[in-house]
């Protein structure tokens, strides 16, 4: 199966600063690569798809890149509502499962 | 506009087994599969598996196989996900997701959550 592990874990941040969460797949996936956003008691939002397309009606400050085992997801200005908790998830696998990162939580600096 | 909603909280006990509905409306459910996640108390995301509402076909993650069956009916655009001897460590939330498939498969739209919980 494809392990997928994120990093960090947790970081805190203040409104305005660009945010960089790194997700590593233990084998190449090619681009397929989703992110999730994650708030307390709520369902999973998705934010990006194929590595790098933004889903509709998610704000521009959202970004991913990367492709193979290296993913980045971007937001290039904080804002309040974005404190959350954001996953990476791994669609190329169909035996194995779409296996999600372990998370990394963003809180208020 | 596109709605997944879930049935509502369980209490199990051990051995015992649970089955979650997730009703679909604003769509053509035959154009996409539900996939189920599920998120124990206090940790991240677990993927479970996926039905394709067109055909029937799953995909479960290993670790479930066995216990886990997904199915649709289709003449009333829901989804079920049936989890059988369950145990303390399935206490979680269960979600379901509308899910893309057939290319960069991403799970766009969510349903709320069903709160499973196994306690003797």
């Amino acid at each position: 199966d494809i392990q997928m592990t994120q990093s960090p874990s947790s970081l805190s941040a203040s409104v305005g600063d660009r945010v960089t969460i790194t997700c590593r797949a233990s084998q190449s996936i090619s681009s397929y690569l989703n992110w999730y956003q994650q708030k307390p008691g709520k369902a999973p939002k998705l934010l990006i798809y194929a590595a790098s397309s933004l889903q509709s009606g998610v704000p521009s400050r959202f970004s991913g890149s990367g492709s193979g085992t290296d993913f980045t997801l971007t937001i290039s200005s904080l804002q309040p509502e974005d404190f959350a908790t954001y996953y990476c998830q791994q669609s190329y696998s169909t035996p194995g499962g779409f296996t999600f990162g372990p998370g990394t939580k963003v809180d208020i600096k | 506009q596109v709605q997944l909603v879930q049935s509502g909280a369980e209490v199990k006990k051990p051995g015992a087994s649970v089955k979650v509905s997730c009703k679909a409306s604003g769509y053509t459910f035959t154009s996409y599969g539900i996939s189920w996640v599920r998120q124990a108390p206090g940790q991240g995301l677990e993927w479970m598996g996926w039905i394709s509402a067109y055909n029937g076909n799953t995909n479960y993650a290993q670790k479930l196989q066995g216990r886990v069956t997904m199915t649709t009916d289709t003449s009333t655009s829901t989804a079920y996900m049936e989890l059988r001897s369950l145990r303390s460590d399935d206490t979680a939330v269960y979600y379901c997701a509308r899910l893309r498939l057939g290319g960069y498969d991403s799970s766009d739209y969510w349903g709320q959550g069903t709160l499973v919980t196994v306690s003797s």
